[in-house]
């Protein structure tokens, strides 16, 4: 069975600081990582892919299969970067399967 | 383009109650999903429809939850009765189709209570 692990329930970092938010996942198969995020008042909707390789808002994430990780990281937090962050994996069947969500806070 | 609209967004019944949300997809997306999401957790996914047909429906507590989505446009969803652990935000996506590098768009979601 597959599973999204997002151990940190709240994570707290000053503005400016490096963040790093952890997802790790169970898959016997090839996974899709994604990363989404939900701000205040807003909807879900997808941050980033591990298949598109690319960075953004300053986000970026680097599957290791290795370590089952999809760790999201930002090397300067911003005010805006406030928001619920779930981590997720397509299986097989292309269904979605989301971790149970970081609340990332970042202080002034 | 417009996005994938629910209503109502807010929803408060007594248990064994029925209740009943609605779901208008992106328009030419195929794909469309329900998902439960219970305060604390990740979204579940509970129904998933190709067109008007049933691809997933494996978590869908079909005792008292069902779905249909005529026409392969909108969709609802009902729940009936309901009990106080239906308590969460529903949740619709679309997607063009289910496949590899096609994006889920989600819905504002409703906010069910059940008291």
């Amino acid at each position: 069975a597959q599973r999204v692990t997002q151990p940190e329930k709240l994570l707290s970092v000053f503005k400016g600081a490096p963040v790093e938010l952890k997802c790790n996942y169970s898959y016997s198969g090839s996974p899709e990582l994604f990363w989404y995020v939900q701000y205040s008042r807003q909807r879900l909707q997808l941050l980033l892919r591990h298949i598109s390789r690319e960075s953004i808002k300053g986000f970026t994430a680097d599957l290791n299969k290795g370590e089952t990780s999809f760790h999201l990281k930002k090397p300067f937090a911003q005010e805006e970067d406030s928001a619920m962050y779930y981590c997720a994996l397509r299986n097989g069947a292309q269904k979605l399967v989301f971790g149970q969500g970081t609340r990332l806070t970042i202080n002034p | 383009e417009a996005g994938v609209a629910q209503s109502p967004r807010y929803k408060i019944i007594e248990k064994r109650q029925s209740v009943a949300f609605w779901c208008n997809p992106i328009s030419g997306h195929a794909t469309l999903y329900w998902y439960q999401q219970i305060l604390g957790q990740g979204p579940k996914l509970l129904i998933q429809f190709q067109n008007n047909g049933v691809v997933d429906d494996s978590q869908l507590p079909k005792d008292r939850f069902s779905a249909e989505r005529l026409k392969g446009v909108d969709s609802t969803l009902k729940i009936q009765p309901a009990k106080l652990e239906d308590s969460a935000v529903y949740l619709c996506a679309s997607s063009v189709r289910p496949t590899s590098g096609n994006e889920q768009f989600f819905g504002p979601g409703t906010r069910l209570t059940v008291l």
